[in-house]
């Protein structure tokens, strides 16, 4: 069975960083591509980044493309998320979750990890 | 970008009627379109792919349709586990996008 574990989140500054993970077991991790999305609170979902499962491509949302960084260590089944600048608008529900084989659909999902972004 | 908007906001149903949901695209693309239901306080759970292929595990009475602009998720009898917020998203162009979600809610 799937396991996706998000872990990081927290309380930080406008302006500051946060280093989100995603440790993940129950399928070969590094045959993936992973993904992050985000969820404000009382929105809907948009999608933030992908890695393909041998990391040699990335994608960005234009949201946070050059603030944000993805990244993953196949060695230790752990996907993350390099957060910089943050803003207010940030705040969010950050969620990993898989990336289909034959379709960039997002087929098992962590539970979230919050980050809020305030002084 | 492409926008996707999805119509209604809000679809009153109840138990046991069929449920249409609507999503537009701003650009045509083929059938790079997936599904998602989201309950209060859950992650998603992804429905639909290839814009009609159901997910692993996915009841027979969830379907998806549409190509081009136009996609549609038709759910047959709504059962009381089905009343959730829906998404489309489209997976053709980077990058990608969400619609803003149906609530589908008990009438």
């Amino acid at each position: 069975e799937v396991h996706l574990l998000e872990s990081g989140g927290g309380l930080v500054q406008p302006g500051g960083s946060l280093r989100l993970s995603c440790a993940a077991s129950g399928f070969t991790f590094s045959s993936y591509a992973m993904t992050w999305l985000r969820q404000a609170p009382g929105k809907g979902l948009e999608w933030v980044s992908l890695i393909s499962g041998s990391a040699d491509s990335t994608y960005y949302g234009d949201s946070v493309r050059g603030r944000f960084t993805i990244s993953r260590d196949n060695s230790k089944n752990t996907l993350f998320l390099q957060m910089n600048s943050l803003r207010a608008e940030d705040t969010a529900v950050y969620y990993c979750a898989t990336v289909e084989i034959a379709a960039v659909a997002f087929a098992d999902w962590g539970q979230g990890t919050l980050v809020t972004v305030s002084s | 970008e492409i926008v996707m908007t999805q119509s209604p906001a809000t679809l009153s149903v109840s138990p046991g009627e069929r449920a249409t949901l609507s999503c537009r695209a701003s650009q045509f693309f083929s059938s790079n379109l997936a599904w998602y239901q989201q309950k209060p306080g859950q992650a998603p759970r992804l429905l639909i792919h290839g814009a009609s292929t159901r997910a692993t595990g996915v009841p027979a009475r969830f379907s998806g349709s549409g190509s081009g602009t136009d996609f549609t998720l038709t759910i047959s009898s709504l059962q009381s586990e089905d009343f959730a917020v829906y998404y489309c998203q489209q997976y053709s162009h980077w990058p990608l996008t969400f619609g803003q979600g149906t609530k589908v809610e008990i009438k």
